[in-house]
Formats: C-alpha cells, structure tokens, sequence
C-alpha cells in the first residue's frame, strides 16, 4: 500500500460547482497534514495546512480524519483559476522530518 | 525576498553525460530536499539534508546519483552517467525544522532535464 494514495481524476467541473478531495495515508502516527497546489509546469505551493480541528480558508475546508487516516479538500464555488493539481502531504514530526507527497489529484474547472 | 534558486531551469544532454545540478536554499532553512518528478512515479523525495548533513538518501535510485551539500546556501546533485530514464523534473526544497505543526516546505521552480 502506497503510503500516500489519491485518486489521480481528473475531476473536470464547470464553474461555480463545489468539489471535494479525499487523500488516504497509511502511516498512522503520522502529524502533520497539507494540500499543496501544483499548477501545470510550475513547482508546487503550499496551500494550507490541515488542523485536527478542521480549517476553512475562504473557499477552501480542509479536514482531518485520524480514525479513517485521510484527509480532505473542499472546494467551495469553483473558478476556472483552480485548475491545477493538489498534493496531498503527510509528515511525521520529531528529531526529523519525513515529508510525502502524495501524486495529486488534477483538477479542470471548465466554463 | 529570493526563494530557492535553482540552475540549470532546462538541460538537454546526451545519454552517458555527467549532470550537475545546483540549488540555493531560503537562507535561514536547515532541511533541503531534492526532488524528482515524472508522470509515471509523481513526486519522489530523493535525498534530504538538515544543517547540510544528509539525513536520508533511500530515494536515491542508483549509484550514478549523488548529492552534497557542502555549505548552507549551496547544494547539487549529480547523475553521472546519466541515462534517458533520469529525464524528469528536478526540484530542490528547503524548509525550517517543523514546530508542532509542522512546516512549509518550499520548492524552487525545478531544473528540466531531458536525456537523449
């Protein structure tokens, strides 16, 4: 089992629809948790971190699930500035830092 | 303020080459990481330093891969011979060490390197 595992899509959705994610990781003492955005051919850029407790950053909601071991990504009112692909990240934290990225989920919002 | 900086942005070179390439990380960040990107295996972490010594290097495919990180602000890796199979995207990263909720990792624009 992959150690980060998305489902690659793509999920094409016209504008102003609400999309949503789901990443799945297998290390459970993992403890930290990101969505990266990757836009084509660019590098990729943290979009927001995801907190236990959930958290909403304007259009975007991120939530953690420990039990089940994902993580999520909501995309409220989608615009055609969303397309790109989103990585999720699992860290395990302590004397140092493993990082994994998972392979992204591509995302085409369409007019 | 200057991200990480990397060079070569694009290579192409011949099968049997040596290929250097080269980053400068945030200053101020003690991990670097150096990435590989394709299609086929997404994002592969290849190797990371933390205060320029390398922590962990099992993603390093093979023996003609190497990288070093002499000083703080300066970083390569190195294929040699490199082979069409090494074509990919490059990215070098740096970060600041994780506090509780860990930390952002930064990634420099990639170095495109395309073996024939």
């Amino acid at each position: 089992r992959k150690e980060v595992e998305q489902d690659p899509g793509p999920f094409n959705v016209p504008e102003g629809a609400t999309v949503a994610f789901n990443c799945t990781y297998s290390n459970s003492a993992s403890q930290s948790f990101f969505w990266y955005r990757q836009d084509c051919r660019k590098e990729p850029k943290l979009l927001m971190s995801v907190y236990s407790s959930g958290n909403e950053d304007g259009r975007f909601t991120a939530q953690l699930n420990r039990a089940s071991q994902y993580i999520s990504l909501l995309i409220r009112d989608s615009k055609l500035s969303d397309s790109a692909t989103y990585l999720c990240v699992v860290s395990s934290s302590g004397g140092y830092q493993k990082v994994t990225f998972g392979t992204g989920t591509k995302l085409q919002v369409i007019p | 303020d200057a991200g990480v900086i990397q060079s070569p942005r694009h290579e192409v070179t011949e099968m049997g080459q040596e290929v250097t390439l080269r980053c400068k990380p945030i200053s101020g960040h003690d991990y670097l990481f150096w990435y590989r990107q394709t299609m086929m295996r997404g994002l592969e972490l290849l190797i990371y330093f933390n205060n320029n010594v390398p922590i962990d290097d099992s993603g390093m495919p093979e023996d003609r891969f190497s990288a070093k990180m002499p000083n703080a602000s300066f970083s390569t890796l190195k294929i040699q011979p490199s082979e069409p199979r090494d074509s990919a995207v490059y990215f070098c990263a740096s970060s600041l060490p994780g506090r509780g909720r860990g930390n952002t990792i930064y990634f420099g624009e990639g170095s495109w390197l395309t073996v024939v």
